[in-house]
């Protein structure tokens, strides 16, 4: 079974903090998306990395590959960065194409 | 740009009572799907399609039926609503099926079975 495990499930920050979430997955993968769910409101893709790094703005995305690892980073956090953060590995082939974690609740305090 | 549309986005049901979510895409996506979302628990898939007049289901498709028509439009039915289909419902769309294209999600809808 695929499985993905994101760690923390709910982490809280001062403003101006580094934040790491950390993604593990199962299985291998074509490629995989970071998703942020604001309170209420709808899902925005952050990323989708297949390999390496890719940056935009204060977040950054790295994966790993050998070792099913992915990781968001967000620098010099602010309290608008407050939101739930999904890791979505994309296995591809016929039954759909994303798998989701459970989530990271980031709490952000001025 | 309206990128994916999903109505509505409130609704409360009886139990029994049937309606259909709506979402509509304007990018030429080939690749639409509809997830359920409940607390605790990732997203997960109900029904897919990879383009017009093909659909499959997903990993929870009970009680729910899905129809392509058109590239655009991808409706989801709830036939006789149950309390256990309370969540908060989301369409999603991308380019291929093969996931190395980004996924584009609607607002989501907060469906409530009374």
């Amino acid at each position: 079974k695929n499985e993905v495990e994101q760690s923390p499930q709910n982490l809280t920050a001062q403003e101006g903090e580094f934040i790491t979430i950390n993604c593990s997955y199962s299985v291998g993968i074509s490629a995989l998306h970071w998703l942020q769910q604001h309170p209420g409101g709808g899902i925005v893709s952050l990323f989708m990395l297949s390999s390496g790094k890719k940056k935009h703005g204060r977040l950054i995305a790295t994966i790993n590959i050998q070792e099913k690892h992915s990781s968001l980073h967000i620098t010099a956090s602010h309290p608008r960065d407050s939101a739930v953060y999904i890791c979505a590995p994309s296995y591809g082939g016929s039954q759909g194409n994303l798998i989701f974690g459970k989530g990271t609740k980031l709490s952000v305090k001025p | 740009n309206a990128g994916v549309t999903q109505t509505p986005k409130f609704q409360v049901l009886k139990t029994g009572q049937s309606m259909t979510l709506q979402c509509a895409q304007d990018m030429n996506h080939e690749y639409m799907s509809w997830y359920r979302q409940d607390p605790g628990m990732g997203l997960r898939l109900i029904h897919y399609s990879v383009g017009a007049g093909i659909t499959d289901q997903g990993e929870v498709p009970n009680g729910y039926n899905v129809s392509r028509s058109t590239t655009e439009d991808f409706p989801l039915r709830l036939l006789s609503a149950a309390p256990s289909q309370t969540s908060v419902y989301f369409c999603a769309s991308s380019y291929s099926l093969t996931g190395g294209t980004e996924a584009f999600f609607g607002q989501g809808t907060r469906l409530t079975v009374v």
